[in-house]
């Protein structure tokens, strides 16, 4: 199955700044998924990208906050804008695997102060 | 819309033992995939086990099992001589039988192993 490199693995920011998250993948994928993990929680998805259109966002997630990259079959970026101490989460990007198993990345522990 | 259910947000077992974790889902699909993931302290997402709906047979990995009851929507997974390294949390998770499907998952049980 695909292996998926995140960066960056934490990052403590001030609010009102953005941070974007990287995940490179080592094979060619059609969809990247961004999942949200607030602390205690369990994964909410935030957006589904595919190479070369918009991303799709879930309810309750805009572009506007939470803007998406998606320039090749092997790379996406999402970026937290204008952040507040709200957007603390662990995020995660996925893609599918083999036998429609998903492998995640390692996940981007990010506190906003 | 699909839900996953999780009703145990913790529970313990003493190693080597067996332990069973509930899940039940809602779907009005005939075809879909259901998954268990375990998530330790490092938080990586880690694939325990998948279950096609279209298979009668449960699936088994070594240690894990599950007991799929599709009728019942119920999706069960059972940890056998349980380890003190099977400690993390366990998310079930739903996929519809469509290409690139996200997955929704359950709200998680914290599994503590007891020496």
């Amino acid at each position: 199955s695909a292996v998926i490199s995140q960066k960056p693995s934490r990052d403590i920011c001030q609010r009102g700044t953005s941070l974007t998250i990287q995940c490179q993948v080592d094979s060619q994928v059609t969809m990247m998924f961004w999942y949200r993990q607030q602390p205690g929680q369990s994964l909410t998805l935030i957006a589904t990208a595919n190479q070369g259109s918009e991303a799709t966002y879930e309810s309750g997630f805009v572009i506007d906050k939470f803007p998406i990259s998606r320039p090749n079959l092997t790379f996406s970026t999402l970026t937290v804008s204008n952040m507040s101490p709200e957007d603390s989460s662990i995020y995660l990007c996925s893609v599918e695997g083999q036998y429609y198993g998903y492998t995640f990345g390692s996940g981007t522990r990010l506190t906003v102060v | 819309a699909q839900t996953v259910t999780q009703s145990q947000p913790e529970m313990s077992v003493q190693e080597a033992e067996t332990v069973t974790l509930s899940c039940t889902y809602d779907t009005s699909e005939s075809d879909y995939y259901l998954f268990w993931y375990k998530q330790p302290p490092s938080r990586q997402m880690i694939l325990v086990i998948r279950q096609e709906a279209y298979k009668q047979q449960n699936a088994t990995e070594n240690r894990f099992s599950v007991n799929f009851q599709k009728a019942a929507k119920s999706f069960s997974l059972k940890i056998s001589d349980s380890q003190l390294g099977d400690a993390a949390m366990y998310f079930c998770a739903y996929r519809r039988d469509f290409g690139n499907e996200k997955l929704t998952f359950g709200t998680g049980t914290r599994l503590t192993i007891i020496p």
